[in-house]
């Protein structure tokens, strides 16, 4: 089983700053990687998959990057809705296994 | 636009058990897979297996074997998530999604039904 290790466990960050999540594989997961924000009491939404590709009506302010190991998300300029948590889940064999989550709370 | 509704919480005592549905409407439901994904009260994430919309065969991640089965009425667009012999531990929110940019059984997540509370308690 490939374990996703994400840090850090949460990020105290202001309104307009840059947030910068890591999601790191226990082995190669090629590029098959996404990112899921979470709200409370709501379903996941797919924000990023194959590491970098956005998905349909994610704002351009999300991006993500990475290969093999070490991936990562960068919000550019937090808005309010961003305070969330954050899952990485990779789909380079079975099973799917998600991080443990970054939250991403206001300073 | 796709949907997935799934049916309402649910109380159970210990050794029950219960059948969580997932109703799809918006797009062609046998051709793409359709996963469960548990969380844990205040936990993260787990995928519990798919589901072959098409073949009707089942894949369950190591842990849910034996308990958990998945089932479909294909007529109605509607998989289903059974468990018995409930336990405690087995209280969490149980989503089902859809299987996208992927294939065979190896997916991300693109629509998300809302998840059914299961909890078990005597």
């Amino acid at each position: 089983e490939i374990v996703l290790t994400q840090s850090p466990a949460t990020l105290s960050l202001s309104p307009g700053e840059r947030a910068t999540l890591s999601c790191r594989a226990s082995q190669s997961v090629s590029s098959y990687l996404a990112w899921y924000q979470q709200l409370p009491g709501q379903a996941p939404r797919l924000l990023i998959y194959d590491a970098s590709k956005r998905a349909t009506g994610i704002p351009a302010r999300f991006s993500g990057s990475g290969s093999g190991t070490d991936f990562t998300l960068t919000i550019s300029s937090l808005e309010p809705e961003d305070f969330a948590l954050y899952y990485c889940q990779h789909r380079s064999n079975w099973p799917l296994t998600f991080g443990g989550g970054t939250k991403v709370e206001i300073k | 636009q796709v949907q997935l509704v799934q049916s309402g919480s649910e109380l159970k005592k210990p050794g029950a058990s219960v059948k969580v549905s997932c109703k799809a409407s918006g797009y062609a439901f046998t051709t793409y897979a359709l996963n469960w994904v548990r969380q844990a009260p205040g936990q993260g994430l787990e995928w519990v297996g798919w589901i072959n919309t098409n073949t009707r065969n089942p894949t369950y991640a190591q842990g849910f074997t034996g308990r958990f089965v998945f089932s479909l009425d294909t007529s109605v667009s509607t998989a289903y998530l059974q468990i018995s012999s409930l336990k405690a531990e087995d209280t969490a929110v149980y989503y089902c999604a859809r299987g996208d940019y992927g294939d065979s059984g190896r997916y991300y997540f693109h629509y998300w039904g809302r998840g059914t509370l299961v909890t078990v308690s005597s």
